[in-house]
């Protein structure tokens, strides 16, 4: 079953504005990761924020989190065609953030040049 | 540095058979998770991969089962395929325990069940 759900469902903005999506999740966690996949490929890890953080910053990226309502967004500025993909948040109740992972529901960015 | 590598990239079997996939994990790495991912959804734990021993599994029936070898390497089998077996199967490798080791996946399986 999936941990949590992912908002929008699918998302267009053109070159140069920013992405915004959502996450929201149903048990404790000790952390929340977000991943990329391009179509039919593996995913890609972005960044990891850990229960006691608010806010995490990774080039372009933008994480937060808000543990009281389970829910975390990532942000995406100035977005380029290539951030084209489906993104994921995954949860893990290990302090490590790679045993047993569980993905949301993904939201597919696409950048329209 | 090869990262994580999955073969093959395709198959299609007929229901009631047998499959088998492999992966060889990122170098350095020694631990090895497979995920399956049904089309339009998120990747599904099935199971991780430590020391040869699977250390902990998802909700998924005995059918699927799993290997991991001295060097690392893996394989997923699943027996007696149903038409809802078809997917992408994911391979991920990590170091065990390591705090700024995520997880790094391989580009999958694409498995069709006919």
């Amino acid at each position: 079953s999936q941990q949590g759900e992912e908002d929008p469902q699918a998302l267009s903005i053109q070159e140069g504005e920013n992405a915004t999506m959502n996450c929201s999740y149903k048990t404790s966690i000790n952390n929340l990761q977000w991943y990329r996949q391009n179509s039919g490929r593996g995913l890609v890890h972005l960044i990891l924020i850990r229960s006691n953080e608010r806010e995490k910053h990774s080039g372009r990226l933008r994480v937060t989190l808000d543990t009281s309502k389970k829910s975390s967004s990532l942000l995406i500025t100035a977005s380029r065609a290539a951030d084209t993909a489906s993104y994921f948040c995954a949860t893990d109740g290990s302090n490590f953030g790679n045993e047993k992972l569980t993905f949301g529901t993904g939201t597919r960015l696409t950048i329209i040049p | 540095d090869a990262g994580v590598t999955q073969s093959p990239t395709h198959l299609i079997k007929t229901r009631g058979q047998q499959v088998t996939l492999r992966c060889s994990p990122k170098s350095g790495h020694d631990t090895v998770s497979w995920y399956q991912q049904a089309l339009g959804q998120g990747p599904q734990f099935i199971f991780q991969y430590y020391e040869e021993e699977e250390r902990q599994r998802g909700n998924f029936p005995d059918r699927f089962s799993g290997h991991q070898f001295p060097n690392y390497s893996s394989e997923l089998n699943v027996n007696a395929l149903l038409l809802g077996d078809s997917a992408l199967y994911l391979c991920a490798s990590s170091l065990r325990q390591g705090y700024n080791s995520p997880l790094h996946f391989g580009n999958g399986t694409r498995l069709t069940v006919t």
